[in-house]
């Protein structure tokens, strides 16, 4: 079983589509989970933490269910920049973050 | 945010020569570096974690001797693919974890390597 899955999509929307990612994660002594946006050919950028209250930042809410090992992120109002691959990242303290393999997402006009 | 840099961004080499790839944190101290590896389409898989000052942990199946890291300072780490073969072009990318937050780690822009 893979330390982190997503569903790799892709996702194709329309502008102002609301749409929802899931990931999972195998280990349960996790301690830091966080979800990445990749632009192709580009290196990871941090989109946002996940924290177990739930946690928004403008259009995008990320929510974490400990007990069921699960990681959500919901983006509202599509927008074209959204067009990225979102990937679900793990980590445990002081410890490389370990990534799954990326959900794309692709908003449409 | 804190800054990261690679270099070079992109490099082409022959099969059978070797690859230097600097990774440099430019505004904080980073005691711990890591090497990642991203294949078209994959996810990104660690290679290594360097630690300023001792010998690179690698992850299980990536070759120490092929990949040689040295991180000697606390603002320099180096990734060296010695004797590239085709089967190495991929997309490094280095992070950084600043010492000062148990947490935040900075990513590099990545070097794409493409071995002829």
């Amino acid at each position: 079983r893979k330390e982190v899955e997503q569903d790799p999509g892709p996702f194709n929307v329309p502008e102002g589509a609301t749409v929802a990612f899931n990931c999972t994660y195998s280990n349960s002594a996790s301690q830091s989970f966080f979800w990445y946006r990749q632009d192709c050919r580009k290196e990871p950028k941090l989109l946002m933490s996940v924290y177990s209250s739930g946690n928004e930042d403008g259009r995008f809410t990320a929510q974490l269910n400990r007990a069921s090992q699960y990681i959500s992120l919901l983006i509202r109002d599509s927008k074209l920049s959204d067009s990225a691959t979102y990937l679900c990242v793990v980590n445990q303290a002081g410890t490389a973050l370990i990534f799954g393999k990326g959900t794309t997402l692709s908003v449409s006009s | 945010g804190a800054v990261v840099s690679q270099h070079p961004s992109r490099v082409i080499c022959k099969s059978g020569t070797s690859v230097k790839i600097e990774c440099r944190s430019l505004d904080f101290q980073a005691t711990t570096m890591f090497w990642y590896r991203q294949f078209p389409k994959q996810s990104l898989m660690l290679m290594a974690t360097s630690n300023e000052g001792s010998k690179a942990t690698y992850e299980q199946g990536v070759e120490k001797d092929k990949f040689l890291i040295n991180h000697a300072s606390l603002t320099l780490s180096t990734l060296t693919v010695t004797s590239a073969h085709p089967e190495d072009s991929s997309f490094y990318i280095c992070s950084a974890e600043d010492w000062a937050s148990t947490y935040e780690q900075y990513f590099g822009p990545g070097t794409r390597l493409t071995v002829t």
